[in-house]
Order: C-alpha cells, then sequence, then structure tokens
C-alpha cells in the first residue's frame, strides 16, 4: 500500500536557524501523487501548510518551502529561519488526484523552536 | 470563514460501552471525514461520506458506525469501547475532489477505563 515516512520527532531547533523536515513516499497505487504538509499548532486543529500536485513544482506558505521530487519521491519541508511560532506538529501526506478519502498520513513530526 | 465543531472534548466511558461522537461544519462542503490518532501514529480512516445520507468505510471502520443524516453533521459511534483504549478521533470536511484541502475540529480525546 502507499506510505509517507517522515523524520521522527522531537525536533528542537533554536530560533533563526535552517529547518529541514524530512519526507518520503512509496505511491504503489498512485501514479501522479499530490502531496501535502499539514500542521497542528498547539490548541488549534490540523490545518493545511502548503500542497503540490504537480512534481517538480514547488510549494510554499509561511515562510516553509516543499518540492515535489518524484525521481527521490521526497517532499521535504524546508524554512531558512524559524520562528518560535512555528512550534507544532507537522505532517506529510500523500494522496491521488481523485479523492481526499484516500489520503495517507506519516506519522507527524513534532518541532520545537527555542528563543 | 468556517469552523468545524467536535463534542465533546473529552470522553471518557467504560469497557464495552456504546459511545457517540459529534461532528458539525458550516462550511457547506459535501464530504465529512472521521480519523483516529493513536500517539505516535498517522491519521488513519474510520469512515467518510460525500454526501447526505452516503457512508463510505475506510481502512479501520470495524468497531464503529456512522450517520450522516444532514450535510452539516457527522457523528461516529464506537459501538463496543475497548478497555485501555486511548486515542484522538479528528472530524474533517471538504468540497468533494482530490487536492481539495481537509479543514479539521479540534478533536476528542477518547479514554476508556
Amino acid at each position: 500500500g502507499d506510505s509517507v515516512t517522515q523524520t521522527e520527532g522531537p525536533v528542537t531547533v533554536s530560533e533563526s536557524e535552517s529547518l529541514i523536515i524530512n519526507c518520503t513516499y512509496s505511491a504503489t497505487s498512485i501514479a501522479y501523487p499530490n502531496l501535502f504538509w499539514y500542521v497542528r499548532y498547539p490548541g488549534e486543529g490540523l490545518q493545511l501548510l502548503l500542497k503540490v500536485i504537480t512534481a517538480g513544482q514547488k510549494g510554499s506558505s509561511r515562510g516553509f518551502e516543499a518540492t515535489y521530487n518524484k525521481e527521490t519521491t521526497s517532499f521535504h519541508l524546508q524554512k531558512a529561519s524559524v520562528q518560535e511560532s512555528d512550534s507544532a506538529v507537522y505532517y506529510c501526506a500523500l494522496g491521488p488526484g481523485g479523492s481526499n478519502a484516500k489520503l495517507t498520513f506519516g506519522k507527524g513530526t513534532k518541532l520545537s523552536v527555542k528563543s | 470563514g468556517g469552523i468545524i465543531t467536535q463534542t465533546p472534548k473529552f470522553l471518557i466511558g467504560q469497557e464495552g460501552q456504546k459511545l457517540t461522537l459529534k461532528c458539525q461544519q458550516n462550511f457547506n462542503h459535501d464530504t465529512m471525514y472521521w480519523y483516529r490518532q493513536d500517539s505516535g501514529k498517522g491519521l488513519r480512516l474510520i469512515y467518510y461520506s460525500i454526501t447526505e445520507n452516503d457512508l463510505q468505510k475506510g481502512d479501520l471502520s470495524e468497531g464503529y458506525d456512522a450517520s450522516r443524516e444532514k450535510k452539516s453533521s457527522f457523528s461516529l459511534t464506537v459501538t463496543s469501547a475497548q478497555k485501555n483504549e486511548m486515542a484522538v478521533f479528528l472530524c474533517a470536511s471538504s468540497p468533494w475532489g482530490g487536492a481539495e484541502t481537509l479543514y479539521f475540529g479540534s478533536g476528542t480525546r477518547l479514554t476508556v477505563l
């Protein structure tokens, strides 16, 4: 089946440092999956951070970027300079083009940014 | 903007008890979902519904029933709670289709004594 593997947390970085959270996927049943990063901030519900539906494209939001790399089956999340407000749990997910009901989520990576 | 409201936020039950979780959305979305999240694991789909009175089983539907009597609401029933079960149940909604954003509620945390 399909699967998503992401950096095992918790991850702790200092404010203004750079960040990368790795995400690799295996899409055995989907030729061209859609890729997502969702985030859950403390006390809030899970929400979409960014998505990319075309291989080779980059998505960005709130200073975060992720590039859909079909060759390496990766969708790593990066930020050049993190802030304390970025402390959250980040989830990588993949899904087929036709239905959100088949989304496969990774286990989540808890990020703590210290000031 | 809209909101997804899940009730209750915390649910404590006894082994064998039937427990119901409720979810309301005011986005006017067609599709609603119930996910289960166990500690250290990804979200797993229990049930989803693409329209009023429709129900589709996810990967984890055994032991659960669901009901979508109105477009705005989607309830989940744990038919027989298992002792020492602890999980967070997340409700979500989205427009129908692929690559659409899912909007999540804050979750219901279940503890079974």
